[in-house]
């Protein structure tokens, strides 16, 4: 089946920028999502990009990806402490279409 | 916001007894989804639901069973609960048709302690 792999911890100084990784195993992914939990809620879509796509930017954040290597990654630049969250990413059509299968989930701590 | 409760938030059971946990949405969402959440793990699919008596197995389906009478309305049964299901759970749902951009919407989600 799906793998989605993600590293679980990332520490990063406010301001500074922030990089999350994911590979995926399933290149028949059509939308490839991020989404955000912060403690104690549930999860809410953070932003997303279309597979036949490179780049896509929204605000502070950029996703980027490689279609060939099925690497995915969220960048946040100017980090700040209401970014601390866990960041999911979900490549949809990997588990099945309508089944949308996520990875560990990454751990942002932001620190002063 | 899709509108989506599940109860009971928090429960504490013991070994052996059974549980049913409800997910209940006011968006007419006809996906409906029960995953549970671990650390390590992050969010693993249980059971999803594409209609009215239409469900399917997920990635670690083992032990439970779900029902959806009503379009409203997702549960979740845990037949004999053992400790390994001591988790998380959150339900979730998604739109269909041309709205459709695979975004699901979370419910805050129900923490079980199975002793």
């Amino acid at each position: 089946g799906e793998d989605v792999e993600q590293s679980l911890f990332l520490s990063v100084r406010e301001g500074d920028s922030s990089v999350i990784n994911c590979t995926y195993t399933d290149s028949s992914s059509t939308y490839l999502y991020w989404y955000k939990q912060e403690p104690g809620a549930g999860l809410q879509l953070l932003t997303y990009i279309f597979s036949n796509m490179d780049m896509k930017q929204d605000q502070r954040l950029t996703v980027l990806l490689n279609k060939k290597d099925k690497h995915l990654s969220l960048r946040i630049a100017d980090t700040q402490t209401g970014d601390s969250a866990i960041y999911f990413c979900a490549p949809w059509g990997a588990g099945g279409y309508n089944k949308l299968i996520f990875g560990a989930g990454t751990r942002l701590a932001v620190h002063p | 916001d899709a509108g989506i409760t599940q109860s009971p938030r928090h429960k504490v059971t013991e070994t052996g007894t059974p549980v049913t946990l409800r997910c209940h949405q006011t968006e007419n969402h006809r996906y409906m989804y029960w995953y549970r959440q671990d650390p390590g793990h992050g969010l693993r699919l249980i059971h999803y639901s594409y209609g009215v008596k239409d469900t399917d197995k997920g990635e670690v389906s083992d032990g439970y069973s779900v029902s959806r009478s009503k379009t409203e309305d997702f549960l979740l049964t845990l037949e004999s609960a053992t400790s390994s299901q001591t988790s998380v759970y959150f339900c979730a749902t998604k739109t269909s048709g041309g709205g459709d951009t695979g975004e699901l919407f979370f419910g805050e989600g129900s923490r079980l302690t199975v002793l």
